[in-house]
C-alpha cells in the first residue's frame, strides 16, 4: 500500500514555464488537497477536492489549477511559474471530510522557480 | 478566520524528560484537532486526532488533550527520546468549513542524548 505518492520530488523551473505536479493515492479516499509550505508561513491550502469532478479553492489558489477526473489522482498545474511559487508542495488525502478523518500526506515536491 | 498558534517555535530538552507542546486556536467551534509530526525533508504524519466530543487521545508515549472552551490543546510526550526530534504541528478545521484545515507553524523539538 503506497499511500499518497507525489512526483517529482524536486523540480527547477524558469519564470513563465508551466508544469504539473502529480499526486496519486491508493486508499480510495474521497478528499484530496494541495498545500504549500513556506518558512515562516506554515502550511497553506491551495485547492481541494471532495470527490471526483468536484474541486474548490483554498487560501492561496492564484496561479494554480486543479482537476479531479478520477478518485485516485489530483494533479496541480502551475500555469506560468513565478519566483513567488518557490515552495514545498504537499498533497494530502482523507477518507471523509478532513475534519473527521486523519489526513495522509505525500512526501512533498520541492519546487524552485528561477 | 481561524488562527492557530504554537509557542515556542523551538524547544530543546535532554533525553528522558517529559514535555508538553502547546497549541491554541481562536475559534472554539471546531470539529476536531489533529497533531502531526514532520521530519526534515519529509511529509507530515498524523499522530493523534481528537474529536470535539473527546477530551484526550493516547498513542504510546503520546497523549493529546483538547479544551475547546479555552481554545487550547496540548501534546504530552513521556520519557522523550532522540528519535522524537522533529517538528510537531497542530491543525483545526477552518471556521465554518469542516473540509479544510488551518495549521499552526509548528514547534521544532530537539531531544539531546
Amino acid at each position: 500500500n503506497a499511500g499518497v505518492t507525489q512526483t517529482p520530488k524536486f523540480q527547477v523551473l524558469k519564470t513563465g514555464q508551466s508544469m504539473t505536479l502529480q499526486c496519486a493515492q491508493d486508499m480510495n479516499h474521497e478528499y484530496m488537497s494541495w498545500y504549500r509550505q513556506d518558512p515562516g508561513m506554515g502550511l497553506r491550502l491551495i485547492h481541494y477536492s471532495v470527490g471526483a469532478g468536484i474541486t474548490d479553492q483554498g487560501e492561496v489558489p492564484n496561479g494554480y489549477n486543479v482537476s479531479r477526473s478520477t478518485t485516485e489522482d489530483f494533479p496541480l498545474r502551475l500555469l506560468s511559474a513565478a519566483p513567488s511559487q518557490t515552495s514545498v508542495y504537499f498533497c494530502a488525502s482523507s477518507a471523509q471530510g478532513q475534519a473527521n478523518e486523519k489526513l495522509f500526506f505525500g512526501s512533498g515536491t520541492q519546487l524552485s522557480v528561477l | 478566520k481561524q488562527e492557530v498558534t504554537q509557542i515556542p517555535a523551538a524547544l530543546s530538552v535532554p533525553e528522558g524528560e517529559n514535555l508538553v507542546l502547546n497549541c491554541s486556536f481562536t475559534d472554539s467551534a471546531i470539529y476536531n484537532l489533529q497533531w502531526f509530526r514532520q521530519d526534515p525533508g519529509k511529509g507530515l504524519t498524523s499522530l493523534l486526532l481528537i474529536q470535539s466530543s473527546q477530551r484526550e487521545q493516547t498513542s504510546g508515549r503520546l497523549n493529546a488533550s483538547l479544551d475547546k472552551s479555552s481554545g487550547r490543546s496540548t501534546l504530552y510526550i513521556a520519557a522523550s527520546q532522540p528519535g522524537d526530534s522533529a517538528t510537531y504541528l497542530c491543525a483545526v478545521p477552518y471556521t465554518g468549513a469542516n473540509s479544510k484545515l488551518t495549521f499552526g507553524k509548528g514547534i521544532t523539538l530537539s531531544v539531546r542524548p
